[in-house]
């Protein structure tokens, strides 16, 4: 959904480093996550915000940490990224104000995240 | 624990043929339903939805049945298309958890010329 972007599409990091991952969204939604891939698993959230001052931890936090920089925006950061967080990640919104469905989420494009 | 699962992880089916995607779920208070499609590269994208007060809903081609008996969910796609050939997902949806999606592991869709 173009509405929902995610950069970069894909990156190849070493064990350690800090990585970033940015979302932005053109939807005028409140709500925010990101969830991770991984197959067979289908898709794990780790963070999700319900408003800019709202941050709530997913099922799998541990390792990640995310900024609500404005409405439009949601970024997740590995502080020490480590092969197994090699996976697929997604940025998805929803708007919790009632209009369309309330409970979908649109989802960007996905990040390929490969961690050496 | 309580899960939103899948039956089976891969599908086959004939073009022209009609598809059946199925999906149990657990948990008594799960009270909306969506199935996901997502394609190769792509995020996955919204197909269809159920609430609990429902038994069938049906779309364009699609048609999902809940079953709040055995806890089950099914996807119907008629005349399958290989367009369809993608991953799909069911999600539930529980009140008495935020009102968070809980998405199931998914099911390939190959279609066969």
């Amino acid at each position: 959904d173009a509405d929902v972007t995610q950069t970069p599409r894909n990156r190849i990091t070493k064990t350690g480093k800090r990585i970033m991952l940015e979302c932005s969204q053109t939807k005028g939604h409140d709500r925010m996550y990101w969830y991770r891939q991984d197959p067979g698993l289908g898709l794990r959230l780790i963070y999700y915000s319900f408003d800019v001052k709202d941050i709530n931890k997913g099922e799998i936090s541990d390792g990640y940490s995310v900024s609500r920089q404005a409405q439009a925006k949601f970024s997740l950061s590995l502080e020490s990224a480590i092969p197994n967080q090699t996976a697929l990640y997604f940025c998805a919104t929803s708007d919790s104000r009632g209009r369309g469905r309330r409970y979908e989420q649109y989802f960007g494009p996905g990040t390929r995240l490969t961690v050496t | 624990g309580e899960s939103v699962g899948l039956h089976l992880p891969t599908l086959s089916v004939q073009e022209g043929d009609n598809s059946i995607i199925n999906c149990a779920y657990s948990n008594s208070a799960s009270d909306y339903f969506i199935w996901y499609k997502q394609e190769s590269g792509k995020g996955p994208q919204f197909i269809i939805d159920i609430r609990s007060n429902m038994d069938k809903r049906q779309g364009q081609r699609v048609t999902v049945l809940l079953n709040k008996t055995v806890k089950h969910l099914s996807l119907q796609i008629a005349a399958t298309q290989p367009g369809d050939s993608a991953v799909y997902f069911c999600a539930d949806l529980r009140n008495n958890a935020g009102n968070m999606l809980t998405f199931g592991g998914g099911t390939r869709l190959m279609v066969k010329p």
